[in-house]
């Protein structure tokens, strides 16, 4: 099973809203990934987990937040969104890199729209 | 940091036609290259993908070649099927930890 999954798949929310985007795999992974993709461009990479701690921050908005409750699970909290933050965001999933890049298994998505 | 370049942005063929797609890369240490296809609404799934250590790899109606000399590697789809149509991507590492992504290739296999 390469299944990575995501909730919701849609989200609306204002700009004072606070809400968060879930991501779960089973496949026993310890590196996972949060990326934002916007209409008509690659996936861009926001947040990287190794063993639960956070290893790469690529100079994410603060208004961001990420959380690695366990191995299996991936929160990204939101909070005082502007409306340039819609779009789609990915999680993925892989074995952690060890001198080598492995396969990444991209979830569905959720589509955020801030109003 | 990585570069990685894909061509064509666009690419349409007919129903059973091949379909090549391009990319290049900067950094000569990158050892692993996927290709990911992306349908509407959808996340990306990897298809297929090749370490450095091979030339070229196959399944089925699609293979994937690699030409470390040159930096670059290719997709190929052979007997294009309408539901090939969506958007490719291919990948390629940076620093052994984050992968880059090529800007995209849009493919419309007309039936």
């Amino acid at each position: 099973d390469t299944e990575v999954t995501q909730t919701p798949k849609h989200l609306v929310m204002g700009m004072t809203n606070k809400k968060s985007l879930k991501c779960e795999q089973h496949m026993g992974h310890r590196a996972m990934y949060w990326y934002k993709q916007k209409a008509k461009k690659p996936p861009e990479l926001m947040f990287v987990y190794s063993y639960e701690k956070l290893s790469i921050n690529e100079s994410v908005p603060s208004r961001f937040s990420p959380e690695c409750p366990n191995s299996s699970l991936l929160n990204l909290h939101l909070h005082a969104l502007q409306p340039e933050d819609s779009a789609l965001y990915l999680c993925a999933s892989s074995q952690v890199p060890s001198g080598s890049l492995d396969t990444q298994y991209f979830g569905p998505g959720t589509r955020l729209t801030v109003l | 940091g990585e570069n990685v370049e894909q061509h064509p942005s666009t690419l349409s063929v007919q129903e059973g036609d091949s379909a090549v797609i391009k990319c290049t890369y900067s950094d000569s240490a990158s050892n692993y290259f996927p290709w990911y296809k992306q349908e509407l609404g959808k996340g990306p799934q990897l298809i297929i993908d090749i370490r450095s250590n091979v030339g070229e790899k196959k399944d089925q109606r699609i293979a994937v070649t690699l030409n470390k000399t040159a930096k670059h590697f290719s997709l190929h789809i052979t007997e294009t099927q309408p539901e090939d149509s969506a958007v490719y991507f291919c990948a390629a590492p940076y620093n052994f930890n984050k992968f880059y992504f090529g800007s995209g290739t849009k493919l419309n296999v007309k039936p």
